[in-house]
């Protein structure tokens, strides 16, 4: 019963190199959400795909920023052309449906260090 | 606007004190689920607690405790006998019914807890 998984743990880019950030959820969820924490602050809403399908990318920055959730493999954030804004927690949690009550179940996080 | 709001900051206590933890949301449903997690400095989030808005019982789970006001919109988290390993920060979350909502946690800025010996 492997909780969510996000990898790497830690990235380290430089301006201007691209991130992929990757998330496996919880076996049996097909509902993914990201979630971005700036420094000293909490977290914010990015993107909820489920499988093959972006559902809700209201938060996500228009340019730079991409998510998908592939029928196979896990869900991978892009961020091209890394900026130092962009460094960051990023959070991944999946969930087993939309509705509300189902809990959302948190990876560790990949922090996102650009130099 | 902002949906939760976590107006305190920092709170510093020495071990064996209670602290709450305000929480304040905005939210024109009548279905919606509050959560608290706790982010230690190890920076995974844990889960705490989901409270749904039909249920105004407060909860008590060994020595945390919450008190959950509809009519003031409040949903506040009391840790009892605080220890050392309680430091951490501390985030209100509120996830809405509207269908574009989609279910989403809007979280508050969160507040920092620091317990000294």
């Amino acid at each position: 019963n492997a909780g969510v998984m996000q990898n790497p743990r830690h990235l380290v880019r430089r301006r201007g190199q691209e991130a992929r950030l990757r998330c496996s959820p919880m076996k049996g969820h097909s509902h993914v959400y990201w979630y971005r924490q700036l420094p000293e602050e909490g977290l914010k809403f990015m993107v909820y795909l489920q499988k093959e399908n972006i559902i809700d990318e209201s938060g996500m920055p228009k340019e730079r920023f991409s998510a998908e959730f592939p029928k196979e493999g896990p869900s991978i954030l892009r961020i091209q052309q890394v900026v130092r804004g962009d460094s960051a927690a990023y959070f991944c949690a999946s969930s087993l449906d939309r509705v509300i009550h189902n809990e959302q179940f948190f990876g560790p996080g990949t922090r996102l260090t650009v130099l | 606007a902002q949906k939760v709001t976590q107006a305190q900051t920092e709170i510093s206590v020495v071990e064996k004190e209670d602290v709450t933890l305000d929480c304040v949301y905005e939210t024109r449903d009548t279905t919606y689920y509050l959560f608290w997690y706790k982010q230690p400095p190890s920076g995974e989030l844990v889960f705490l607690i989901r409270r749904n808005s039909f249920d105004e019982q407060n909860e008590i789970s060994g020595r945390y405790s919450w008190n959950f006001q509809k009519s003031t919109s409040s949903f506040n988290f009391t840790i009892t006998a605080s220890q050392v390993v309680d430091s951490a920060v501390y985030f209100c979350a509120l996830s809405e019914e509207r269908t574009d909502s989609w279910g989403k946690l809007q979280f508050g800025a969160g507040t920092q807890v620091v317990v000294t010996p």
